[in-house]
């Protein structure tokens, strides 16, 4: 069983283009949680999806930054006009249905913004 | 969910037990204790949860307070692979599905 696969792992952008980050979740995980860590900080919530449907998006900035977990395919965390400050860590987790306890997180996306 | 508090770092040697310790006095009823670690460049890994009672599984041991409010991760044999960031999260039991909040962590290393 493949893990949290992301890609990808690296990514490099100007200031103003747009960055499209992807996640397939565990086989047969409905659940998808997406986590920014910026550098020397630590890891921060940004939101949880589920097919087709935001569940919780309060770490999300409120401008800019977008998320989707479509009913085929990956998830997509989107980000509009990027700025040097959305340079980061990007990381998915996935968890199945009725195992809320474990999270269980891909390699994480690098995005640079120069 | 309630917040833990870390020691910024820890250092150990290898093949010695390390006890990770993690204080949660405002802990409830209802907090699951979780561990997760992030070795280095990587995502994080969970480690192992607990509620009351004393936990063990192949990468670690969970001991827990009477009282609840303080935990100790236990790597039994500490190896140059365990060296990472090591975090504590309450969770909510009825936050199912929820988001992990995570602290600033213990940062352990490892020396040979």
């Amino acid at each position: 069983n493949a893990g949290v696969m992301q890609n990808p792992r690296h990514l490099v952008r100007r200031r103003g283009q747009e960055a499209r980050l992807r996640c397939s979740p565990m086989k047969g995980h409905s659940h998808v949680y997406w986590y920014r860590q910026l550098p020397e900080e630590g890891l921060k919530f940004m939101v949880y999806l589920q097919k087709e449907n935001i569940i919780d998006e309060s770490g999300m900035p409120k401008e800019r930054f977008s998320a989707e977990f479509p009913k085929e395919g990956p998830s997509i965390l989107r980000i509009q006009q990027v700025v040097r400050g959305d340079s980061a860590a990007y990381f998915c987790a996935s968890s199945p249905q009725g195992d809320w306890e474990t999270q269980y997180f891909g390699p994480g996306t690098r995005l640079l913004v120069l | 969910d309630a917040k833990t508090t870390q020691p910024n770092s820890m250092e150990s040697n290898e093949e010695e037990p390390v006890h990770l310790p993690c204080n949660h006095s405002t802990i409830s009823g209802t907090d699951y204790i979780h561990w997760y670690r992030q070795l280095p460049s990587q995502g994080p890994e969970y480690v192992i949860h607990g509620l009351t009672s004393n936990v063990n599984n192949r990468m670690a041991s969970l001991a827990i307070a009477e009282d609840r409010k303080s935990s100790t991760l236990i790597l039994h044999r500490a190896t140059l692979r365990d060296a990472a960031v090591y975090y504590c999260i309450l969770r909510d039991i009825y936050n199912q599905g929820g988001k992990l909040i995570f602290g600033q962590g213990t940062e352990l290393s490892v020396k040979p």
